[in-house]
């Protein structure tokens, strides 16, 4: 069964840097792309970028390149999404998703993890 | 970049059938893909390339895609089949591209 895991809530403060994380299992993890989407209180889903993990090569969308970072561990099946410096307007829930392999759609995705940013 | 346009709300009665649009230019002309996220959850797909499902989804839930609108119908609706339901297309600009979001409420 085809399973994502994301890391848990984290409250952090303005300037603080912040790393979460995306456990794959059920798969061939180094054989599909994996999307960060955001999610803002109350509003849709946004893309924020993929990474392959069998080589970590990177896409962001414009909107959030230089914004965060995303990677890839291949040897623990996880991939990851970072920021160096929060700022508040960066409160929202944050999911990866798999990209399916016969196409530019997620077939699964994370539960979610919600990241709140505040002073 | 590419612009997808959902009607921010779709309201139908048990057991009627809704319908939810998602317009782009000549968005005919690529495979449109759809979710439902219900309130607390990830989003599910529930239609991939315009009209197809995936495995596990009700065959309640179709597509189609012609000209510069996209539809996914949900026939026979319950109550369960409330949430927000996005349209989603890949674009060389942005990669995946998302509608705003439908709402679905069921009378």
């Amino acid at each position: 069964e085809v399973q994502l895991v994301q890391s848990g809530a984290e409250v952090k403060k303005p300037g603080e840097s912040l790393k979460i994380s995306c456990q794959a299992s059920g798969y061939t993890f180094t054989s599909y792309w994996i999307a960060w989407v955001r999610q803002m209180p109350g509003k849709g889903l946004e893309w924020m970028g993929f990474v392959y993990p069998a080589d970590s090569d990177t896409r962001y969308s414009p909107s959030f390149q230089g914004q965060v970072t995303i990677s890839a561990d291949k040897s623990i099946n996880t991939a990851y999404l970072q920021w160096s410096s929060l700022k508040a307007s960066d409160t929202a829930m944050y999911y990866c998703a798999r990209q399916s392999v016969a196409g530019p759609r997620a077939d699964y995705w994370g539960q979610g993890a919600q990241v709140t940013v505040s002073s | 970049s590419y612009v997808l346009t959902q009607p921010p709300s779709v309201s139908v009665a048990p057991g009627q059938t809704a319908r939810i649009t998602c317009g782009g230019n000549d968005i005919g002309s690529r495979r449109v893909h759809w979710y439902q996220q219900k309130p607390g959850q990830a989003p599910v797909l529930v239609v991939y390339d315009d009209s197809d499902r995936p495995s596990g989804i009700s065959e309640r839930f179709s597509g189609s895609n012609s000209g510069n609108t996209a539809s996914l119908t949900i026939s026979r609706v319950e109550a369960g089949d409330e949430g927000d339901y996005y349209c989603q297309v890949w674009d060389t600009s942005c990669d995946w591209v998302f509608g705003g979001g439908t709402k679905l409420t069921v009378l």
